[in-house]
């Protein structure tokens, strides 16, 4: 199985500053035949099912506010929000979609500092 | 507007059976493939079992192989989940997901609210 590895599990920003998660895989997620990394991210409030922001590494979802970027290429991504804002507190998931069984990191915790 | 709607969950004895369905709406449910992840409570996420559009494929996660069985039924728009000799462990919030596109790549774009499954005696 791919293993994600995120990093920190948990820290905490002052409003209006950058956080920067962390995911490595155990095995590339970039195929070769069209070029794509195949690692998703995803938002978790409390007492909430996860809400995809991020798909191909990069691709942000309609409607997820521009501060979210995702980057990386084969076994290292990061999750950037630009400038953390209070409804962003959350669990934050990679997860990789290049081999079956999908498999998501441990997740890290954002809060307000 | 996409909704998926669980239930089925419950409490049961160690052994003992459930049968979880998801109502999908909003979609043409039969061009997706359709999954399940579950959380076990204060856990992160894993995903359990996923089906193709028409239902003649399947994948299922070690942990839950031979025990679960996952289906869907596209005239009725609903998916559903099998689960058989069940275990401590599978104690969790079972989510079904809707796949991000209809090419089959396993990111999910579209969750229900979740159907909390305990198996305790």
């Amino acid at each position: 199985d791919i293993v994600m590895t995120q990093s920190p599990d948990s820290l905490a920003v002052s409003l209006g500053e950058r956080a920067t998660i962390t995911c490595k895989s155990s095995l590339t997620l970039l195929y070769s035949s069209d070029n794509k990394n195949y690692l998703a991210w995803y938002q978790q409030k409390p007492g909430q099912p996860p809400k995809l922001l991020i798909s191909w590494a990069s691709t942000r979802e309609s409607g997820v506010p521009d501060r979210f970027s995702g980057s990386g290429s084969g076994t290292d991504f990061t999750l950037t929000i630009s400038s953390l804002q209070a409804e962003d507190v959350a669990l934050y998931y990679c997860q990789q979609y290049y081999l079956t069984p999908w498999t998501f990191g441990l997740g890290t915790k954002v809060e307000i500092k | 507007e996409v909704q998926l709607l669980e239930s089925g969950g419950g409490l049961v004895q160690p052994g003992g059976a459930l049968r979880l369905s998801c109502a999908a709406s909003g979609f043409a449910f039969s061009t997706y493939a359709m999954t399940w992840v579950r959380q076990a409570p204060g856990r992160g996420l894993e995903w359990v079992s996923s089906i193709s559009t028409g239902g003649d494929n399947t994948y299922y996660a070690d942990s839950v192989k031979g025990r679960f069985t996952i289906s869907r039924d596209n005239f009725k728009n609903t998916l559903y989940l099998q689960m058989n000799s069940l275990r401590a462990e599978d104690t969790a919030v079972y989510y079904c997901a809707k796949y991000g596109n209809s090419a089959g790549n396993g990111y999910f774009d579209y969750w229900g609210q979740g159907t909390l499954v305990s198996v305790s005696s």
